[in-house]
């Protein structure tokens, strides 16, 4: 157990439809990054949270949301589904701003099915 | 534009040899590099990482060579064992980048 929450496990939508991931850093740490891993792609970074505050957006399409609330846990919102947006998707946790050194946290994962 | 590549997507070897997987990378302002191990079902894990001030970080059985005049990097892991059975990635940060920036991934079996 990394100490990285991730829910749900897995989860099954229809095209059109919205979903909401949800995540829970590792105690004490205040970052929050969320990636998406596709088929034969790497983990593309989408967007960074530090402490509440947005700090860094990657290739996140204007469907998909996220805020991290006051008590540090992190939701991902995905809307108007496509089946191009089935995926994995991370969560991770680190204790400052900038990744440190030995990188984030990671937890399990998502599996995000759309049909 | 990939910043960070891993240009093998598999790589068998067996048990009791070396495995070297390689990683190259664009951007010259990296200036931490990470490898991470991932098993199905499982989140990537941190392995070892090398500072771009250095040329070799080695934690037991794992190597890290930093090459940056050829902006490469390589991940040795000597002896190799089955349940180093996995995908790993190669991963940068960039100085004063908040993130990191990772590879597609090179699946590793090692065979018994």
């Amino acid at each position: 157990d990394s100490g990285v929450t991730q829910t749900p496990k897995h989860l099954i939508t229809a095209t059109g439809q919205r979903v909401t991931l949800r995540c829970s850093p590792r105690s004490g740490d205040l970052s929050v990054y969320w990636y998406q891993q596709s088929l034969d792609q790497g983990l593309q970074f989408l967007i960074h949270y530090y402490n509440g505050e947005e700090r860094a957006k990657g290739n996140i399409l204007e469907r998909f949301s996220a805020q991290q609330f006051p008590d540090l846990h992190s939701e991902l919102n995905l809307s108007s589904l496509e089946l191009g947006d089935s995926a994995l998707y991370f969560c991770a946790s680190s204790v400052g701003v900038q990744a440190a050194a030995y990188g984030y946290t990671f937890g399990s994962g998502t599996r995000l099915t759309v049909v | 534009d990939q910043q960070v590549k891993q240009n093998s997507p598999s790589l068998s070897v067996q048990e009791g040899r070396i495995s070297i997987l390689n990683c190259d990378y664009t951007n010259s302002m990296f200036d931490y590099f990470l490898w991470y191990k991932k098993y199905p079902a499982e989140g990537p894990t941190f392995l070892i990482s090398i500072s771009s001030i250095k040329d070799k970080n080695e934690d037991g059985r794992f190597t890290v060579f930093l090459n940056k005049s050829a902006k490469h990097l390589s991940l040795h892991i000597v002896p190799s064992q089955p349940g180093d059975s996995a995908v790993y990635f190669c991963a940068a940060r960039g100085s004063g980048y908040s993130t990191l920036t990772f590879g597609k991934g090179t699946m590793l079996l090692v065979s018994p």
